[in-house]
């Protein structure tokens, strides 16, 4: 079975601060993981993929096979920054992806 | 391209009553999903189709049922609402390599 954990359901922070949104998996074969964000009413967006190893919005995210962890980190936080951010996995042959129950970051002025 | 679409945007319904929300995808994809979204629960997955002519159950199907149109559309049909499928739905579809979904505007439903 696949499970994603998302420890903190609210995250607050200074705009300027450092941001870590925490996301932890359990899957026994080889995962790939998002992250997606929902802006305020918005349709979920993709953020990042573990595959490309890529910086969106300055946001960055490391696959961590040994803590079966994917944290979605920034080093300066924005105010439009605020947001509902999803940790998902995919995996096996249907693609499904199973989501994190989400955490909603607010970055105060 | 206007990516994924759903129908219709608001729905308030009253218990028992059926509807059906529509979704409909531009970009050749082969897999569509239905997701709903609830506070506190994340988004947990209603059906998908994995292809043109299959069909299958999710984490949360009970009170509802699919169809796959064709390699487009994908509709997802409440025979008989009840309060607790009071949500916001959304569609989704994957094309190939890297897997990512892409997620419609959503439909947000209320059942009174």
């Amino acid at each position: 079975a696949q499970r994603v954990t998302q420890p903190e359901k609210l995250l607050s922070v200074f705009k300027g601060a450092p941001v870590e949104l925490k996301c932890n998996y359990s899957y026994s074969g080889s995962p790939e993981l998002f992250w997606y964000v929902q802006y305020s009413r918005q349709r979920l967006q993709l953020l990042l993929r573990h595959i490309s190893r890529e910086s969106i919005k300055g946001f960055t995210a490391d696959l961590n096979k040994g803590e079966t962890s994917f944290h979605l980190k920034k080093p300066f936080a924005q105010e439009e920054d605020s947001a509902m951010y999803y940790c998902a996995l995919s995996g096996g042959s249907n693609y499904k992806l199973t989501f994190g129950k989400g955490t909603l970051l607010t970055v105060n002025p | 391209n206007a990516g994924v679409t759903q129908t219709p945007k608001f729905q308030v319904l009253k218990t028992g009553q059926s509807m059906t929300l529509q979704c409909a995808q531009d970009m050749n994809h082969n897999s569509m999903y239905w997701y709903r979204q609830d506070p506190g629960m994340g988004l947990r997955l209603i059906y998908y189709s994995a292809s043109e002519g299959t069909t299958d159950k999710g984490e949360v199907p009970n009170g509802y049922n699919v169809s796959r149109l064709n390699k487009r559309e994908f509709s997802l049909r409440l025979e008989s609402a009840a309060p607790s499928q009071t949500s916001v739905y959304f569609c989704a579809s994957r094309g190939g390599v890297p897997y990512e979904q892409y997620f419609g505007p959503g439909t947000r439903l209320t059942v009174t």
